[in-house]
């Protein structure tokens, strides 16, 4: 069966510093790939997607970037983190064929 | 602009009554819709989705409507138990695997 997970779970990071959150997915090959976002008291909120290593789109303009080095492995980085990037980070999976996106636990990120 | 709405940020059932959670979207290509339920410092997970084919997806306690001329879906759960109470997620999908989601509505069933 796909597995997938996230780390680390928790995070906090003075203003500035970088950032790395490393995602995994087990059990299948050639997934899709998503870094979501969902801060307090709003929706969730799409910030990359990829179809293949190397391929990332960003929707969202900020100081975040992601890599796909690996098949299976995302990576959503910044150099410099702001307060504003706090917030709930979601790393997720679909088939390439499939309709359905699923989730890793997410990690929580402050900003202080 | 926010294609797919949530306009009930919370509501309250008792137990054993039916929830229904709304969603309403503006754009009629989309082809799929989903709808996730999260936890507090979870993941969401997947629960039942419904093709634009269709106006209904029944799933054990879980139905999903389908209006397409409103533009509408609802989610009903009956009968409504404690562990209902989470935010529930309404998204759509149109071709290239591109999940919207909207806002979310946090649902709690009280005993």
């Amino acid at each position: 069966s796909q597995t997938i997970h996230q780390w680390p779970a928790t995070l906090v990071q003075p203003v500035g510093s970088p950032l790395s959150l490393e995602c995994t997915v087990e059990g299948t090959s050639n997934p899709n790939l998503y870094w979501y976002r969902q801060a307090a008291g709003r929706g969730l909120q799409l910030l990359f997607y990829s179809v293949g290593i190397g391929q990332i789109s960003s929707e969202v303009p900020q100081n975040l970037s992601a890599s796909r080095p690996q098949d299976r492995q995302f990576i959503l980085s910044s150099k410099k983190l702001l307060l504003s990037d706090s917030g709930f980070y979601l790393c997720a999976w679909s088939a390439g064929s499939g309709n359905t996106i699923y989730f890793g636990e997410g990690s929580w990120l402050t900003v202080v | 602009d926010q294609q797919v709405k949530q306009n009930s940020p919370s509501l309250s059932v008792q137990e054993g009554r039916i929830s229904i959670l709304n969603c309403d979207y503006t754009n009629s290509m989309f082809d799929y819709f989903l709808w996730y339920k999260k936890y507090p410092a979870e993941g969401p997970t997947f629960l039942i989705s419904i093709s634009s084919i269709k106006d209904k997806n029944e799933d054990g306690r879980f139905t999903v409507f389908l209006n397409k001329s409103a533009k509408h879906l609802s989610l009903h759960i009956v009968p409504s138990q404690p562990g209902d109470s989470a935010v529930y997620f309404c998204a759509a999908i149109q071709g290239a695997q591109k999940l919207v989601f909207g806002q979310g509505t946090r649902l709690t069933i009280n005993p």
